[in-house]
């Protein structure tokens, strides 16, 4: 059972433009919801995250918005540049950091053309 | 700060052998540290929970003698691969945490090939 799904399966947007990737999860007892980066050969790094009490979190150009009633939640990224081609992965865990056990969605490959 | 380094980055074995990973926290200590297997292109699995001086518990399916974990200081943690075979070859990942409620540190993978 996949516990958090991401979508969509992969994504190309132009320089300058806006990357959208969503999440939805499963299990109500999930209280923390972060998303990673990955380039290839490396591991996962944390972007941002997100707790149910809120609604939005931005962090530069990076913004969680989180949908407690429908399950979801989605990364935004504006002014998306090249540099942010990767393998994008939210997921989700029971407790208040990404210290408890994460479950990950299956991640998108992120392109974007110069 | 924060930084978590696996050795080797890859590894090529013939069919049969053992290869054992390191983990290490460089800069804190790491009470708890998880290991995750991710195939190409598809997400990080985790394989087992290994806490300092005491058994891994490993996820439902993961072969506990076929996968050793081994957590004996508080900046080191290893898997070994006992008996490898071609289908275990993919990127194994580990990562940190220093107490309970801090934040996962990842490592940068460890590319396993098996022939």
């Amino acid at each position: 059972q996949q516990q958090v799904k991401q979508s969509p399966q992969s994504l190309i947007v132009q320089k300058g433009g806006i990357s959208i990737i969503n999440c939805a999860y499963e299990n109500t007892a999930f209280d923390y919801f972060p998303w990673y980066q990955q380039f290839p050969g490396k591991g996962p790094a944390l972007l941002i995250a997100i707790r149910p009490d809120v609604s939005e979190k931005k962090e530069g150009r990076f913004t969680i918005s989180f949908n407690k009633s429908a399950k979801q939640f989605s990364l935004h990224i504006m002014d998306s540049q090249p540099g942010d081609s990767a393998t994008y992965f939210c997921a989700a865990s029971i407790g208040e950091t990404s210290g408890s056990r994460l479950t990950f969605g299956e991640g998108i490959q992120l392109t974007v053309n110069p | 700060g924060a930084v978590v380094s696996q050795h080797p980055s890859r590894v090529i074995c013939k069919s049969g052998t053992s290869v054992k990973i390191e983990c290490r926290s460089l800069d804190f200590q790491a009470t708890t540290m998880f290991w995750y297997r991710q195939f190409p292109k598809q997400s990080l699995m985790l394989m087992a929970t290994s806490n300092e001086g005491s058994k891994a518990t490993y996820e439902q399916g993961v072969e506990k003698d076929k996968f050793l974990i081994n957590h004996a200081s508080l900046t080191l943690s290893t898997l070994t691969v006992t008996s490898a075979h071609p289908e275990d070859s993919s990127f194994y990942i580990c990562s940190a945490r220093k107490d309970r409620g801090d934040t996962q540190y990842f490592g940068p993978g460890t590319r396993l090939t098996v022939l």
